[in-house]
């Protein structure tokens, strides 16, 4: 049971628009500590995608924007496109545990 | 080229120890902190340990604090994770990852990770 409560899959057409939820609480998203997303596409190593809530590196396609409220995130992939299918990873920070944690996962399927 | 390389990776029994390794290029190591995260088969991302860039203090997981040992050597450029009494559950991909530090911690660079497996 992850600290940070995702969806386990979402699904989309191409063209569409799909956002996925990251659900924490006081004592991580609640607490003001940022929130970032990581993007692991099939047999390959995670990739940061989105880092301070809504900050995209470089490199990173403008379709994805994050967003923060409360105790909750959001990720929104906008345009969708074949190669956005992978596993998508909130991530934070944890005061009660003292550890940085991760959501567990949401699979993301284009149609 | 920035590059991290994970290697120390490889079957190992229960109670046994590994020492996985990430060697670093293309960044000034010694300014960031550095990370592993671990991957079980078919699991989700899990944090494991951390270092930071300076004072050496370092950050575990419940579930690997007094088994496991980060350490780091900046003449080297390389991160290193001391594993012993090793469980089944440590059985995982190991990835090593650069650190930002901004209110939190966040992971911008990372391996292509490195597999340990604890079976008999």
């Amino acid at each position: 049971q992850s600290v940070l409560t995702q969806p386990p899959s979402v699904s989309g057409a191409p063209g569409q628009r799909v956002t996925i939820s990251c659900t924490g609480s006081s004592s991580n998203i609640g607490a003001g500590y940022d929130v970032h997303w990581y993007q692991q596409l099939p047999a390959t190593a995670p990739k940061l995608l989105i880092s301070v809530n809504n900050n995209r590196p470089s490199g990173v396609p403008d379709r994805f924007s994050g967003s923060k409220s409360g105790a909750s995130a959001s990720l929104a992939i906008s345009g969708l496109q074949g190669d956005d299918e992978a596993e998508y990873y909130c991530q934070s920070y944890d005061s009660s545990l003292t550890a940085w944690v991760f959501g567990g996962g949401t699979r993301l399927t284009v149609l | 080229e920035v590059q991290l390389l994970e290697s120390g990776g490889g079957l190992a029994q229960p109670g046994g120890s590994l020492r996985l390794s990430c060697a670093v290029s293309g960044f000034t190591f010694s300014n960031y902190p550095m990370t592993w995260v671990r991957q079980a088969p078919g699991k989700g991302l899990e944090w494991v340990s951390g270092i930071r860039d300076f004072h050496n203090h370092t950050y575990y997981a419940d579930s690997v604090r007094g088994r496991f040992t980060i350490s780091r050597d900046n003449s080297k450029n390389t991160l290193y994770l001391d594993m012993n009494s090793l469980r089944a559950e440590d059985t995982a991909v190991y990835y090593c990852a650069k650190v930002t530090v901004t209110h939190t911690w966040f992971f911008d660079l990372w391996g292509r990770g490195t597999l340990v497996t604890v079976s008999s």
